[in-house]
């Protein structure tokens, strides 16, 4: 899976209660992203990342937030966990896209369950 | 891995037989797609891709075809086997970022 590690895969917390999600790539790519993934809903953004310390909102991103201190690690945390963020996270990475082999490899996912 | 439930669009072939999976897509602005093939508990894994000056493009098996005018893509699978049952989405990159945007998917279930 190109070198991408999510931990932990599955995870059962409570609503109110902090989580961080965590992303870790070996290919030294600039850009990381994390995506959720619902049915009828496909991929939808959260947050990207496009180098140490620069991030940007993706379409869904209320309620979540990032950190990316280093090239490799890629932060998502839940400050208060609700339940309408029970789904299945991924976490991708890439270089410039669409320039020669520079799509989009993802990680495999972390299901995360709300109670 | 880890995968939805997703209540998809669901094409349903023979094995052996070509399937058609098609996409429209939103932004006019648009440079680039991918097809990604996502399988029962795991990540979506890139397929191919085409980017907006071109119309075609073949792979292994697969070939994409992009009609700009009506804003739609295509992914033909020749020859379909058992392995290819999985879920399948369209991206697109609008031009100037660098952010994929996703479709809903299709399950393409094939039959033997």
């Amino acid at each position: 899976d190109a070198g991408i590690t999510q931990s932990p895969r599955h995870k059962v917390t409570e609503t109110g209660t902090p989580v961080t999600l965590r992303c870790h790539q070996t290919e030294n790519h600039r850009y990381m992203y994390w995506y959720r993934q619902d049915p009828g809903h496909g991929l939808r953004l959260i947050h990207y990342s496009y180098g140490v310390k620069d991030t940007d909102k993706g379409e869904v991103s209320d309620g979540y937030s990032v950190s990316r201190s280093k090239t490799e690690d890629f932060l998502l945390t839940l400050e208060s966990a609700t339940s309408s963020q029970t789904s299945v996270y991924f976490c991708a990475i890439s270089d410039r896209i669409g320039t020669a082999n520079t799509e989009a490899f993802f990680g495999q996912g972390t299901r995360l369950t709300v109670v | 891995g880890e995968s939805v439930g997703l209540h998809l669009p669901t094409l349903s072939v023979q094995e052996g037989d070509n399937s058609i999976i098609n996409c429209a897509y939103s932004n006019s602005a648009s440079d680039y797609f991918i097809w990604y093939k996502q399988e029962s508990g795991k990540g979506p894994q890139f397929i191919i891709d085409i980017r907006s000056n071109m119309d075609k493009r073949q792979g292994q098996r697969v070939t994409v075809l992009l009609n700009k005018t009506v804003k739609h893509l295509s992914l033909q699978i020749a020859a379909t086997q058992p392995g290819d049952s999985a879920v399948y989405f369209c991206a697109e990159k609008a031009g100037g970022g660098n952010k994929l945007t996703f479709g809903t998917g299709t399950q393409l279930k094939v039959e033997l």
